[in-house]
């Protein structure tokens, strides 16, 4: 059975940069053709997509984010991670990695999700 | 606020049937972009219900489907029990934004 977990820092301060893991387990993140992704939900709201990425480096990334993001995989380590630079108090977010059937489509395996904090 | 536009609630009774409503455009659903439907229960990560509109993944019971019309998608749980009160999110892609898209998520009550 697929499994993804999330793993970094619970507390970042403001400007400075989130960083978050996404370690795959029992099965390859290099298998098939599906993309992996993260998506972010502030507390109380709604569902954000912030990137897609391939096992080959090839990325999806939500503009509105300004370049903020970075979305890298380490297909040694069957990972993938996610960079947020200069965060404020609204990147506050649960936030979760995800395997994709296709960029454009579903998100059939997700993590716990992780509670990530901007605050001083 | 969501390129999709979603209720923000909608409920019933036990063994009613309910739909949930996803709105969105030539960008996105109108062009022929796949709507995938998520229902997240309290405190836990979201489960993908429906994908390309009307598939369901193994191990989804028939009482979940899903439907398009045009420029929208809808959701249809029949026989509703307690255990489908959660939030219900659509997701597809709109190429005006060149990205994955979300809607706002409605609330599921059972009454």
């Amino acid at each position: 059975q697929l499994r993804l977990q999330e793993s970094g820092p619970g507390l970042v301060k403001p400007s400075e940069t989130l960083s978050l893991t996404c370690t795959v387990s029992g099965g390859s993140i290099t298998g098939s053709t599906y993309y992996w992704g993260w998506i972010r939900q502030p507390p109380g709201e709604g569902l954000e997509w912030i990137g897609s990425i391939y096992y080959s480096g090839n990325v999806y990334q939500n503009s509105s984010l300004k370049s903020r993001a970075t979305i890298s995989v380490d297909t040694s380590r069957n990972q993938f991670s996610l960079r947020l630079t200069s965060v404020t108090a609204a990147d506050t977010a649960v936030y979760y990695c995800a395997r994709e059937i296709t960029v454009t489509g579903g998100r059939d395996y997700w993590g716990q999700g992780t509670l990530v904090t901007v605050s001083s | 606020q969501s390129v999709l536009t979603q209720p923000p609630s909608v409920s019933g009774a036990p063994g009613q049937r309910v739909t949930i409503s996803c709105t969105g455009s030539s960008s996105n659903i109108g062009t022929g972009y796949d709507v995938q439907w998520y229902q997240q229960l309290p405190g836990a990560a979201p489960k993908l219900l429906i994908y390309a509109f009307t598939n369901r993944p193994s191990g989804v019971p028939d009482r979940f489907s899903g439907s398009k019309s045009d420029t929208s998608a809808s959701l249809a749980i029949t026989g509703l029990q307690a255990e489908d009160e959660a939030d219900y999110y659509c997701q597809s892609y709109d190429n005006s934004v060149n990205g994955v898209v979300f809607g706002g998520g409605t609330k599921l009550s059972v009454l």
